[in-house]
């Protein structure tokens, strides 16, 4: 079965410019997550969706930032406008709840960089 | 009250070694510490969790020790090898349902490098 999937695998984009990351979860997964990993913060959970809804997005940094799920199938992360901070990599994981505690499976990420 | 520490930063062993990286958390109600290993240019896997209602959990040459009391645990990787060298985060998650539920607030990670 294949992993999460993501694209782009690397962006690089001028300030200002519109990024739109993309995900496929793993099929039959009911939970997506959005994190963002750098240097200086770690791994940071943006937003998670369940059933498609989003859950808790306590973590997007501004408005700037907003993500949806329009299917089970795909979520899309975007920024508009993008700044030189939002470099990082992108990560997406996904994880089907049977009880409690189901490990999250990560995509490889899409590695952003605004110029 | 949400942040698990962890240490060190970084860690060179040689190899056949014992690799140790130590994690601390605040959160009481958090029932769940995962460690995932991440290679340079892929997304973090999970390598081995462990559940508070058990003080150790043994996977091949890798072992989570948990001290509840301390509100501590660790990894422990015996003999370590050349393809270890990887960087490590501990994880701590509170199943409670909710809002809650699955969301990992991860360690700062350790970078390991086994030397051949």
């Amino acid at each position: 079965d294949a992993g999460v999937i993501q694209s782009p695998r690397h962006e690089v984009t001028e300030m200002g410019q519109e990024v739109t990351l993309r995900c496929k979860p793993i099929s039959g997964h009911d939970y997506l997550f959005w994190y963002r990993q750098t240097m200086m913060r770690g791994l940071e959970l943006l937003i998670y969706f369940n059933n498609n809804v989003p859950i808790d997005d306590s973590g997007m940094p501004e408005d700037r930032f907003s993500a949806k799920m329009p299917n089970a199938s795909f979520s899309t992360l975007k920024i508009q406008p993008s700044e030189p901070r939002d470099s990082a990599v992108y990560f997406c994981a996904s994880s089907f709840r049977v009880g409690t505690n189901q490990p999250q499976h990560f995509g490889d990420g899409t590695r952003l960089s605004i110029l | 009250q949400q942040q698990v520490k962890q240490s060190p930063q970084s860690l060179i062993v040689q190899k056949g070694g014992i690799s140790i990286i130590n994690c601390a958390y605040e959160n009481t109600a958090f029932d769940y510490f995962p460690w995932y290993q991440q290679f340079p240019g892929k997304g973090p896997a999970l390598l081995i969790a462990i559940r508070p209602d058990v003080s150790e959990k043994k996977e091949g040459r890798f072992t989570i020790s948990f001290n509840k009391s301390a509100k501590q645990f660790s990894l422990h990787i015996m003999d370590s090898q050349p393809g270890d060298s990887a960087t490590y985060f501990c994880a701590a998650s509170n199943s409670a349902g909710g809002t809650s539920y699955g969301k990992l607030t991860f360690g700062q990670g350790t970078i390991l490098t086994v030397h051949p």
